[in-house]
């Protein structure tokens, strides 16, 4: 079946330093979707991609989605301690209802 | 801004004992599911529902597991004899389109939590 891999698992970083998180999916995607969980938290959905080499950004932000439709990425710049959590990015084949997630990045930020 | 909601927060039950998870969706969504997290784990798909019926589910989601629509607000996850396996967090989400394009929106998940 269709699946999602997200690298790297972890990931620790100092305060200003930037981060990214990349996902990699074994079938070209309808979309993608990224969510932040906070520790404790529920899936809280940040932003969806659908257009081949799609980029978006939010604030300091930068998603991307591949022209192949089957990776995307998540950059942060300049982290800050608002910023930990784990991030989830969950595609959605063509034909199906499902989203197929990521195992997630998780992040922690140290000031 | 509407939210998903989901009762209880906490569930606590016995090996082989059934239990209802609830979730209301938000009120003008029309597509529904469940998705569980065990501990430490990835978000995984259980089943999506539209307009009475399952529209989709994963092989998670055996004869131990079953949805309903009781009324014009609630959508339920019953398993019928759970196992220590079955602990997780469940998240019901909504959405108000079917399409590829949708946003799903998570509820704060139910915590079970089988002995």
């Amino acid at each position: 079946g269709q699946q999602v891999m997200q690298i790297p698992q972890y990931q620790h970083v100092q305060e200003g330093e930037d981060f990214t998180t990349y996902c990699n999916s074994s079938t070209t995607l309808s979309n993608i979707q990224w969510y932040k969980q906070r520790p404790g938290g529920h899936p809280v959905f940040l932003i969806q991609l659908v257009k081949s080499g799609e980029v978006k950004k939010q604030k300091r932000l930068t998603f991307q989605f591949g022209e192949a439709k089957k990776n995307s990425s998540l950059h942060i710049t300049a982290t800050q301690t608002t910023d930990v959590g784990t991030y989830f990015c969950a595609g959605k084949s063509q034909a199906g209802t499902a989203l197929i997630f990521g195992k997630g990045t998780t992040l922690s930020v140290s000031s | 801004e509407p939210e998903v909601t989901q009762t209880p927060s906490h569930q606590v039950t016995q090996m082989g004992q059934e239990v209802i998870l609830r979730c209301v969706p938000i009120s003008n969504h029309l597509y529904f599911y469940w998705y569980r997290q065990i501990l430490g784990q990835k978000v995984e798909f259980l089943v999506s529902f539209y307009n009475n019926e399952i529209s989709e589910k994963s092989e998670i989601f055996d004869d131990q597991f079953s949805v309903e629509r009781p009324d014009g607000s609630n959508f339920t996850l019953k398993i019928r004899s759970t196992k220590l396996e079955d602990s997780a967090m469940y998240f019901c989400a909504s959405s108000n389109q079917g399409s590829y394009q949708e946003t799903q929106y998570f509820g704060p998940g139910t915590r079970l939590l089988v002995l």
